[in-house]
């Protein structure tokens, strides 16, 4: 089973609002992304937690908290949003993350698609 | 540095035609990996394929073939009597040991096939 699930779906929210994004996987992955993806773009790497640790912050602004609360689970809470971070977040998933040598496989999710007005 | 071109923004066919994605990556790296992803309309990314620098052989599965070689740092990607379910946008990417995880993306090739 390669399933990583995302919730919600869609989520439009003012700039104002706090929400959070939620992905959960059941592979027994121990590295968990976040990445953002602009319209006709790739994915931008946002996130990596591996064993539960943040190990890579791309310089996001801390407007987005990425949480990591188990080796399953990872949350993506948004607060203040511009309408310019209006976008597809996508959460990944893999073996081991910054300590797989790179050959590890992402495996990702549907994506919740996010309107900030 | 690592960089991968995709060249071709978006290929249009008629059912049943073959269409070919190219791709063409830059790294320093000896040893390194290539994937392709499929992400269809409705945003999931979908794995494809994974090759590893020291595995030159080509591969099919099914109507998905993927050509490797290294002389021209290409790993092209070949769909096969091509059908509507295709349609999506494809990305080939890049990793390699140095690279914590994080993947290298192409811009993505756009496929539309219409019937």
């Amino acid at each position: 089973d390669t399933e990583v699930t995302q919730t919600p779906k869609h989520l439009v929210m003012g700039m104002t609002n706090k929400k959070s994004l939620k992905c959960e996987q059941h592979m027994g992955h121990r590295a968990m992304y976040w990445y953002k993806q602009k319209a006709k773009k790739p994915p931008e790497l946002m996130f990596v937690y591996s064993y539960e640790k943040l190990s890579i912050n791309e310089s996001v602004p801390s407007r987005f908290s990425p949480e990591c609360p188990n080796s399953s689970l990872l949350n993506l809470h948004l607060h203040a949003l511009q309408p310019e971070d209006s976008a597809l977040y996508l959460c990944a998933s893999s073996q081991q993350g910054i300590t797989g040598g790179g050959q590890e496989t992402q495996y990702f999710g549907p994506g919740t698609r996010l309107l900030v007005l | 540095a690592q960089k991968v071109t995709q060249a071709q923004t978006e290929i249009s066919v008629v059912e049943k035609e073959d269409v070919t994605l190219d791709c063409v990556y830059e790294t320093r790296d000896t040893t390194y990996y290539l994937f392709w992803y499929k992400q269809p309309p409705s945003g999931e990314l979908v794995f494809l394929i994974r090759r590893n620098s020291f595995d030159e052989q080509n591969e099919i599965s099914g109507r998905y073939s993927w050509n490797f070689q290294k002389s021209t740092s290409s790993f092209n990607f070949t769909i096969t009597a091509s059908q509507v379910v295709d349609s999506a946008v494809y990305f080939c990417a890049l990793s390699d040991p140095d690279s914590w995880g994080k993947l290298q993306f192409g811009a993505g090739t756009q496929v539309v096939v219409t019937p």
